[in-house]
């Protein structure tokens, strides 16, 4: 399996403020990279597809980068919506989950 | 829609059967999965199945003790689970696969349902 470490493993952050999370693949995984948030109670919701593609209905203020090893999402002027823990997750082979990003709002 | 049922709470070695049922999209044209989280913990990929059931993937530990099957009649996903152990606790999410070839990102997901292992 294809290990995934996503730092930092908790932020905390403002209202408007930018913030990166990122993930780290153990092998080279091209651009198969898809990043999801999870809200407490909730399933989770698909943001990014493909490193960089955001999926239907996902705000703007998403976007992700990255290709071969290392990949970051990135939130521009943070919502308080945007509470949540974020998850990167690999498709090149098998599937496998990064550990996931808490993210607070201040 | 997806919805699965079928968890509960069952003995070390015993088996479950999750189930769900899909609806308001073309079943028999997704991959399928089962994703499952640790209780306060995350994601772990357990299993996909392709539309027609040609192919079934499995995550190691699961593997051998686990069975992802379909019935695209009745719109329905299922995961036998046998030789069930304390470390297969979580809630398991049914999810479907993002409709683009070879993504790998699951678009829609269930709620979940609750599988606790314990003597």
């Amino acid at each position: 399996d294809i290990q995934m470490t996503q730092s930092p493993s908790s932020l905390s952050a403002s209202v408007g403020d930018t913030i990166n999370i990122t993930c780290r693949a153990r092998e080279s995984i091209s651009n198969s990279l898809n990043w999801y948030q999870q809200r407490p109670g909730e399933a989770p919701r698909l943001l990014i597809y493909t490193s960089s593609i955001l999926h239907n209905g996902v705000p703007s203020r998403f976007a992700g980068s990255g290709s071969g090893t290392d990949f970051t999402l990135t939130i521009s002027g943070l919502q308080p919506d945007d509470s949540a823990t974020y998850y990167c997750q690999q498709s090149s082979r098998a599937r496998t989950f990064g550990q996931g990003t808490k993210v607070e709002i201040k | 829609q997806l919805v699965e049922s079928g968890g509960g709470l069952v003995k070390p070695w015993g088996s479950l059967r999750l189930s769900c049922a899909a609806s308001g999209f073309a079943f028999n044209t997704y991959t399928m999965n089962w994703v499952r989280q640790l209780p306060g913990k995350g994601l772990e990929w357990v299993s996909s199945i392709s539309s027609r059931s040609s192919y079934t993937y499995y995550v190691n530990s699961v593997r051998g003790r686990f069975t992802i099957s379909r019935d695209n009649a009745r719109n329905s996903l299922y995961l036998q689970m046998d030789s069930l152990r304390v470390e297969d606790t979580a809630t398991y999410f049914c999810a479907r696969d993002l409709p683009l070839g070879g993504v790998g990102a699951f678009d829609f997901w269930g709620q979940g349902t609750v599988v606790t292992v314990s003597s």
